[in-house]
């Protein structure tokens, strides 16, 4: 079967350091792969997805940016990160069009 | 732009009533949508969905009705249990990519 693993859980970051958040999925070949945010008392937002190695798309311009250097590596970074980058870090994958996401865990960024 | 909106933040049911949340949206491109069941410091973990062809798809307690003409998708849940307490999130698909409304809050009182 299929699991998806996204580490840390949570994490305290000062302003201006950099980020990386880590996800990798497990039995399942060429997955889409996806970074959302939720922000404190908001809806999913999507970041960025991928369809395949090095194929990224941005919903959002940012201070974010994603890259997938394997195929089931997913990675979202920052080189400095900002007070409004706090929130709650999701990855997904799906296997096709037409069938749902499936989420991590997420990780809890606070930046102080 | 906010593309999928449920305008209920929150929403109170008796235990063994139905729970019914709404969620509309804004893209008539959207052909796939689903809800998802979320509780805290965890990921959303996925119900159920339907495709733009169908207007009703059933799962146990989960019924998702869709109507297209009014670019508005329902869950219904019945019987509620209070297990069911969780923040629940439809969701919309055109393509590779989903997207999500801001949540409604269910609290089931047993």
């Amino acid at each position: 079967s299929q699991t998806i693993h996204q580490w840390p859980a949570t994490l305290v970051q000062p302003v201006g350091s950099p980020l990386s958040l880590e996800c990798t999925v497990e039995g399942t070949s060429n997955p889409n792969l996806y970074w959302y945010r939720q922000a404190a008392g908001r809806g999913l937002q999507l970041l960025f997805y991928s369809v395949g190695i090095g194929q990224i798309s941005s919903e959002v311009p940012q201070n974010l940016s994603a890259s997938r250097p394997q195929d089931r590596q997913f990675i979202l970074s920052s080189k400095k990160l900002l007070l409004s980058d706090s929130g709650f870090y999701l990855c997904a994958w799906s296997d096709q069009r037409g069938e749902p996401l499936h989420f991590g865990n997420g990780t809890r960024l606070t930046v102080t | 732009d906010q593309q999928v909106k449920q305008n209920s933040p929150s929403l109170s049911v008796q235990e063994g009533r139905i729970s019914i949340l709404n969620c509309d949206y804004t893209n008539s491109m959207f052909d796939y949508f689903l809800w998802y069941k979320k509780y805290p410091a965890e990921g959303p973990t996925f119900l159920i969905s339907i495709s733009s062809i169908k207007d009703k798809n059933e799962d146990g307690r989960f019924t998702v009705f869709l109507n297209k003409s009014a670019k508005h998708l329902s869950l219904h849940i019945v019987p509620s249990q209070p297990g069911d307490s969780a923040v629940y999130f439809c969701a919309a698909s055109v393509g590779n990519q989903f997207y999500f409304g801001t949540g409604t809050s269910l609290t089931v009182i047993p």
